[in-house]
């Protein structure tokens, strides 16, 4: 049982492109969200899945996109990266929003 | 303004300490409130969750919501360097609100408990 797991861990992308971070989770959770981490900000909610086949916007949506490919997967899609965009982004899943599990994070760089 | 606003610290203690951690917020609708510890580089893994007002405890950890005043407090006893992490405080609106479902995180207060 590997709870949430992300990837890439870690990557260094240049303005403009683009990249998908990938989430899976194996406790059959209904519900997935998307965090990004910044000093001083707390976790701020980009998007979320609250059940397969529905995505809503969070707070900070503008630049994202994500896909609820099925219950066990959510991805996170920058389609055209800006250096504002470098953070740490972590997946979540829950069966109650209350008691949500956290992946390991994934640290992007945008030079 | 921030709907919850939580001093970053960084707070340092000695061992055996009693330390408070404390989460101001604006929005009457939220009804759930949870903290999370965060040790550094990982991801955030639920301490204490509390629904409404009034205290849970869970050995060394106290969690405290007083709706009234829309302030919550986390307090963890005999504090071990262990304990050293950012404490994170969360909260959610009741069914039905704009916020169900969602939660809203404070910035995340730093602490380190030294032997």
């Amino acid at each position: 049982n590997a709870g949430v797991t992300q990837t890439p861990k870690f990557q260094v992308l240049k303005t403009g492109q683009s990249m998908t971070l990938q989430c899976a989770q194996d406790m059959n959770h209904n519900s997935m969200y998307w965090y990004r981490q910044d000093p001083g900000m707390g976790l701020r909610l980009i998007y979320y899945s609250a059940s397969e086949g529905t995505t809503d916007k969070g707070e900070v949506p503008n630049g994202y996109n994500v896909s609820r490919l099925n219950k066990r997967e959510f991805s996170l899609r920058l389609e055209s990266a800006a250096p504002s965009q470098t953070s740490v982004y972590f997946c979540a899943s829950t069966f109650s929003f209350e008691t949500q599990y956290f992946g390991p994070g994934t640290r992007l760089l945008v030079l | 303004q921030k709907e919850v606003e939580q001093d970053p610290g960084p707070l340092s203690v000695p061992e055996g300490a009693i330390v408070s951690l404390n989460c101001t917020y604006s929005n009457s609708a939220f009804q759930y409130f949870m903290w999370y510890r965060q040790y550094s580089r990982k991801g955030p893994e639920l301490l204490m969750y509390t629904y409404s007002s009034g205290n849970k405890e869970d050995g060394r950890f106290t969690a405290q919501v007083d709706k009234s005043s829309k302030y919550i407090s986390l307090f963890i006893r005999d504090s071990q360097p262990s304990d050293s992490a950012t404490y994170l405080c969360a909260m959610s609106a009741a069914a039905g609100g704009t916020s169900y479902g969602k939660l809203t995180f404070g910035q995340g207060t730093i602490l380190t408990v030294h032997p």
